[in-house]
């Protein structure tokens, strides 16, 4: 198993560009999630989605966009993209209901920086 | 709303002395999760533990162990002779029963010196 997949691991913007962070997992998780993380700010939840066609917002939702068009896939769009934008960017997935308390897998990461 | 209070932002210690890094949490649940997730300098990041809120067991593992009392809604992690290996962030987290999300303190920092 794979777990959860994460690309790419490093990307570079430019102000204004936009672009798709990708996440996929291969356990049948129903629960998928964003998180970006900041310095001193520990990991701040963007969106999620607990199944196929279902998306929430998080803490942090604005300026991305996310859909769910299959269980495996959970991408994260950022339609114009500012250098406050410029993180650690995390994908987490997991069993949704009580069977998550077995635990959330990470990805390892998208370094994102915009200039 | 849930809430995880992480309040040492950084500790700083000499190996082989034992450490202990707090968690406080809030949550109207009755039934929630909680986890402590290790961030080494390498970015990834590494699940340590988890707890639901109906074992209050203390649980040990080698040098790691984790004190979980509902009364006081903490659930603290001690490093027992500590090493230059477990210099990392370490994140504590919480999972309410009525929501799949996971929610992350702000992480505390240590740095083990040899």
């Amino acid at each position: 198993n794979a777990g959860v997949t994460q690309t790419p691991k490093f990307q570079v913007l430019k102000t204004g560009q936009s672009m798709t962070l990708q996440c996929a997992q291969d356990m049948n998780h129903e629960y998928m999630s964003w998180y970006r993380q900041d310095p001193g700010m520990g990991l701040r939840l963007i969106h999620y989605s607990v199944g196929a066609g279902i998306t929430d917002q998080g803490e942090v939702p604005n300026g991305y966009n996310v859909s769910r068009s299959t269980t495996e896939d959970f991408p994260l769009r950022l339609l114009s993209a500012a250098p406050s934008q410029t993180s650690v960017y995390f994908c987490a997935s997991s069993y949704s209901g009580v069977q998550r308390g077995n635990g959330y897998t990470f990805g390892s990461g998208t370094r994102l920086t915009v200039v | 709303a849930q809430k995880v209070t992480q309040a040492q932002t950084e500790i700083s210690v000499v190996e082989k002395e034992d450490v202990t890094l707090d968690c406080v949490y809030e949550t109207r649940d009755t039934t929630y999760y909680l986890f402590w997730y290790k961030q080494p300098p390498s970015g990834e990041l590494v699940f340590l533990i988890r707890r639901n809120s109906f074992d209050e067991q203390n649980e040990i593992s080698g040098r790691y162990s984790w004190n979980f009392q509902k009364s006081t809604s903490s659930f603290n992690f001690t490093i027992t002779a500590s090493q230059v290996v477990d210099s990392a962030v370490y994140f504590c987290a919480l999972s309410g029963h009525n929501t799949d999300k996971l929610i992350f303190g702000t992480g505390t920092r240590l740095q083990v010196f040899p």
